[in-house]
Formats: structure tokens, C-alpha cells, sequence
């Protein structure tokens, strides 16, 4: 069964900080997603990697894939308060169905 | 091109209603998935339809649960005899037929059973 681990699940950190959000699943994967969710609200595509070393960058976002170690990472760079959210990855199972599992989710808190 | 549209936003049912949940994926979208997310959860996979036809529901609860994906219409997802421990949040993701795997989001029913 293909399990998602995210940590930290919270993380309360100040503006122009660093930091690296880490995903592991368990099993051989197709894609590896990157979501925010915004309270109340549905899930925003970040970041698709499709292949091992894959790097995507977007403003302050970094999502990178190692599937050696199936293990995608999100850096935060500078953080800002907009950034505030909960950040969930999710991963489909090599052969299986198109069905996405999804990790727990990140809540990050961006503090002025 | 309108995104997943999903209604009711926001369904308030009694304990032992039915729910009715509808799903309109984003035009030439023929895949449809339905999740569901408790509260300070990821979303768990229930079901994946195309038209006419049901591919993976091993997500599914056995009972009161089902899904329909019509040749005409949106999806369906249903739940009868609703109990508390149905209140979720369930998101319908759609995706185009030649690019597997890259859903796109509604904006969710939040269900809640009184």
C-alpha cells in the first residue's frame, strides 16, 4: 500500500526565514504533487515532478523529486506572511489506477 | 474555460438523510475523482469514474455510498443515511482524457450532519 509522509506537520516560522517541507512515500511512483489549501478553501496546484531530479521553482517555492530516495522536498525561501497555508504533497502508484495518495498536510504559519 | 464546478458549496443534512453531492468536471475533462478530507486531514481517495463507468472505487465505504458519472450531466456522489461521521469537506477532481494524473480541483461540498 503506497503511504505519503510529510514533516513537520506544523511549522510556525518568521518572515525571511528558510525552510524545507519533506515528503516520503513508500512505494515506486509515476508523479510527485506539491498543493497549498488556504482555510476553507479547495487545493492549488504548485509544483508536478515528474522525474527523478526534477527541480521547479516558482517565486518563493523550490519542489525537487529524488526518487532514489522517494523523497520530494518544498523549500521556503524568504517567507513571507501570504505564504501562510497548509502545503500537502500527493503521489499516484506506478501501474495502479490514476488515484492520488495524499500526505497529511503542513500547516506553515508565517509570523511578521 | 470555468474549472470543476461543484454544488451544493456548503449541505446541511439530519442524521439518517441523503446526501447528494454533484461534481460538473472542467469541459473536455472525462476522468472525474472524488475525495474526501476530515477536518486537519489529507484528502482520501474514494472514487475514480469515467462516463458510464466506475475504474477504481476502492475508497469507497461499502455501505451508503455510491457514484455515478452519467453519459448527460455531472457526477453524482451519494450517501444515504447520512451519520455524523460523514461531516467532511469532499473535493471533485477532474482531468483531460490524454493527460493522466494531472487533476484539477473543485471547491469542495462541505458537508455537515447535524
Amino acid at each position: 500500500e503506497l503511504k505519503v509522509e510529510q514533516n513537520p506537520l506544523f511549522l510556525s516560522m518568521q518572515e525571511g526565514k528558510n525552510y524545507t517541507i519533506y515528503c516520503n512515500y513508500s512505494t515506486t511512483s509515476d508523479r510527485l504533487y506539491w498543493y497549498r489549501q488556504d482555510p476553507g478553501k479547495s487545493l492549488e496546484s504548485l509544483f508536478v515532478l515528474l522525474s527523478n531530479g526534477a527541480v521547479k521553482q516558482e517565486g518563493r517555492l523550490m519542489a525537487s523529486l529524488d526518487t532514489k530516495a522517494r523523497l520530494s522536498t518544498l523549500h521556503i525561501t524568504a517567507a513571507v506572511h501570504d505564504l501562510s497555508a497548509t502545503y500537502f504533497c500527493a503521489v499516484d502508484r506506478k501501474g495502479g489506477s490514476e488515484k492520488l495518495v495524499f500526505g497529511k498536510g503542513t500547516k506553515l504559519t508565517v509570523n511578521p | 474555460n470555468a474549472g470543476v464546478m461543484q454544488n451544493p458549496r456548503h449541505l446541511v443534512r439530519r442524521r439518517g438523510q441523503e446526501a447528494r453531492l454533484r461534481c460538473s468536471p472542467m469541459k473536455g475533462h472525462s476522468h472525474v475523482y472524488w475525495y474526501r478530507q476530515l477536518p486537519e486531514e489529507g484528502l482520501k481517495f474514494m472514487v475514480y469514474l469515467q462516463k458510464e463507468n466506475i475504474i477504481d472505487e476502492s475508497g469507497m465505504p461499502k455501505e451508503r455510498f455510491s457514484a455515478e458519472f452519467p453519459k448527460e450531466g455531472p457526477s453524482i456522489l451519494r450517501i444515504q443515511q447520512v451519520v455524523r461521521g460523514d461531516s467532511a469537506a469532499y473535493f471533485c477532481a477532474s482531468s483531460p482524457p490524454d493527460r493522466y494524473n494531472e487533476q484539477f480541483f473543485g471547491p469542495g461540498t462541505r458537508l455537515t450532519v447535524l
